[in-house]
């Protein structure tokens, strides 16, 4: 089984701060996935990074995949309420078989 | 685009009962997978679908859990009997294709509370 261990669990910051997390396992991974989930709402896909060393950028979110596929960071630049949620990174085995969900951060950006 | 769909939203039972649960793929999706969440944690696979034939079960207790795509379209997972420490919300996902740089769309999810 492979594993994405998801740091820090837990994140409360002030609106306008920057935050970073991270997603880290010791297997390669064919892609990796960031989601975001609500209470109540299944999880929703954020980006899809491919490519060791990739960086996407989605508005205030700057998502990157090491250079080995083994680890992704997900950095935010002035958080704000509305990105308070769950976040969760997802890898993709080899094979490409099988979705495996990090433990999640769980971020609240106070007003 | 109809996204998942799932049924019921909640289900609350006694232990040692048994429960199904439910769940439409978007149409044309031949990927279905079943998490499991429990509170705090994050999703855990318990079952892949590719049409109707598994891929990966290699995480579901298959002493009371079953599962299954008839037609590989529509999927049920049942629970048979529960145990206290199944209480969680059941997420279906379903994906256009099984292999790479693939997005899974989730359904809101069956909160399952066992009693």
């Amino acid at each position: 089984t492979q594993l994405l261990e998801q740091s820090p669990q837990f994140l409360s910051i002030q609106e306008g701060e920057n935050l970073t997390v991270y997603c880290n396992s010791s297997s390669v991974f064919s892609s990796l996935q960031w989601y975001r989930q609500e209470p109540g709402e299944g999880p929703v896909l954020l980006v899809t990074v491919v490519t060791g060393g990739e960086v996407k950028k989605l508005k205030r979110l700057t998502f990157q995949f090491g250079d080995a596929r083994k680890d992704s960071s997900l950095h935010i630049t002035a958080a704000q309420p509305g990105d308070t949620g769950l976040y969760l990174c997802a890898g993709e085995g080899m094979a490409g078989n099988m979705l495996t969900f990090g433990g999640g951060t769980r971020l609240m950006v106070k007003p | 685009e109809a996204g998942v769909a799932q049924s019921p939203r909640y289900k609350i039972i006694e232990k040692r009962q048994s429960v199904a649960f439910w769940c439409n793929p978007i149409s044309g999706h031949a990927t279905l997978y079943w998490y499991q969440q429990i509170l705090g944690q994050g999703p855990k696979l318990l079952i892949q679908f590719q049409n109707n034939g598994v891929v990966d079960d290699s995480q579901l207790p298959k002493d009371r859990f079953s599962a299954e795509r008839l037609k590989g379209v529509d999927s049920t997972l049942k629970i048979q009997p529960a145990k206290l420490e199944d209480s969680a919300v059941y997420l279906c996902a379903s994906s256009p294709r099984g292999r790479f740089d693939t997005e899974a769309f989730f359904g809101q999810g069956t909160r399952l509370t066992v009693v």
